[in-house]
């Protein structure tokens, strides 16, 4: 079925550099991809997304670009911090069979180290 | 304003024993949302709600699985009996979606974390 492929699954930086997470999907209808991000033992909370007539966001240190041709998108984090250190997801709306569903990736563990 | 509200928190129970866990989703949202997260994966979706109509439960395993949403306001899920690889945390989630708008946000509950031995 349609799925979305997430890399890395883990990911250490040094504070203050940048973190990039990259995500494929297979599904050429979909059109809304947004990003969670989940400390542990919470929920996952939105911290970005990004819709398909639109190639790039930016918000404060995060920023998402798409690329529908290729069809994949990426989170970047800037000027990284402790508190960013959280497992985030990346997820796309595909069809499922009549419906279409938020499915998401596997997770990246980031780790920002002091 | 309250987040999306889910009890208990971690449950653990036998195999084979029933469990269920309750689900209050934010004030005004018509559509909610029940996922399973199992241990270093993404959430899986197993049934959507729009308003107490099920629309999307494909994915809900039928024999031992079941959910309501009676009011169209808070809901619960339930698993009878729960086996060893039910083990997971299972979200609930809330949006609120309009017709011929575009998909809107979807907020999570904390979760509850389900150990079955």
């Amino acid at each position: 079925g349609e799925n979305v492929e997430q890399h890395p699954s883990t990911l250490s930086v040094q504070e203050g550099d940048s973190a990039v997470i990259k995500c494929t999907y297979s599904d050429s209808a979909s059109n809304y991809f947004p990003w969670y991000k989940q400390e542990l033992g919470k929920g996952p909370q939105l911290i970005i997304d990004i819709r398909s007539n639109v190639g790039e966001k930016k918000d404060q240190r995060i920023a998402v670009t798409l690329n529908k041709t290729a069809k994949h998108f990426s989170l970047h984090i800037t000027e990284t911090q402790p508190e960013d250190s959280a497992v985030y997801f990346c997820a796309a709306l595909i069809s499922s069979g009549s419906a279409r569903q938020l499915t998401f990736g596997s997770g990246t563990q980031l780790t920002v180290l002091p | 304003e309250a987040g999306v509200v889910q009890s208990p928190r971690y449950k653990i129970i036998e195999k084979k024993q029933p469990v269920a866990f309750w689900c209050n989703p934010i004030s005004g949202h018509n559509t909610l949302y029940w996922y399973r997260q199992n241990l270093g994966q993404g959430p899986e979706l197993l049934i959507r709600y729009e308003n107490e109509e099920a629309v999307d439960d494909s994915q809900l395993p039928k024999d031992r699985f079941s959910a309501e949403r009676l009011k169209g306001v808070d809901s619960t899920l339930k698993i009878q009996p729960a086996e060893l690889g039910d083990s997971a945390v299972y979200l609930c989630a809330s949006s609120l979606n309009l017709a011929g708008r575009r998909i809107n946000e979807q907020f999570f509950g904390p979760g509850t974390r389900l150990t079955v031995l």
